[in-house]
């Protein structure tokens, strides 16, 4: 079945450790983003890359890094700079066509 | 700076009754808008809107949208419990991005 994979579900990040979400799709698309969700809250997106190898940042990208260095690989990866890391980590991607995003189920990280 | 604002914020309904979701905003370069629904993790996606005045229909669910007043409404008839969600709307603008709102909470009781 053709989708988008984010691994780990759940992930607890101690102080001042970088932890990396995993994104993987394989649905052919260009395009990829990464959101932020915080209780009672929309989407907020972090970074996105329309391309391999080319990534933009979003409105929060800081304390955020991000890769992509093969088409179905979009890691996030979240650093000590990152001082509220707390919340519900939604990948997406989008094909050419520009219609729609297909999330995967997301990542909860918690800060112990 | 694009905006997105969904009202209301919260909403409980009686399974049966008809419900008005609305998002209006102001994007750059507007391009189309999209409702999602999330339910618990992921969003799933239920209707892109490009032009102005077309319903989209999908069974109880249908959604419109006003390019000049820059507003979009999403329908939901006969609700069920299964309709209780967050509905998100997102316009796009510029470089294809999404501006996502903070989303409106369906709580549809039996």
């Amino acid at each position: 079945d053709g989708g988008i994979t984010q691994s780990p579900k759940y992930l607890f990040r101690k102080e001042g450790q970088n932890v990396t979400l995993s994104c993987e799709q394989n649905l052919n698309h260009d395009a990829m983003y990464w959101y932020r969700q915080d209780p009672g809250q929309g989407l907020r997106l972090i970074y996105y890359s329309q391309i391999v190898n080319d990534f933009q940042k979003g409105d929060i990208a800081e304390g955020y890094s991000v890769s992509r260095e093969k088409k179905e690989s979009f890691p996030l990866t979240v650093t000590s700079a990152q001082k509220n890391p707390t919340a519900f980590y939604l990948c997406a991607s989008e094909g050419e066509v520009r219609e729609k995003l297909f999330f995967g189920s997301g990542t909860q990280l918690s800060v112990l | 700076e694009d905006k997105v604002v969904q009202s209301p914020l919260s909403l409980v309904v009686h399974e049966g009754d008809t419900v008005t979701l609305n998002c209006s905003y102001e994007v750059t370069n507007f391009r189309s808008l999209l409702w999602y629904k999330q339910e618990k993790k992921a969003p799933t996606f239920l209707f892109m809107l490009t032009s102005s005045g077309i319903e989209k229909k999908s069974g109880r669910l249908s959604s419109i949208l006003d390019k000049k007043e820059l507003f979009s409404i999403l329908n939901i008839t006969a609700t069920q419990t299964g309709d209780s969600a967050v509905y998100l709307c997102a316009p796009r603008g510029s470089n294809y991005k999404l501006t996502f709102g903070k989303g409106t909470l369906l709580t549809v009781n039996p």
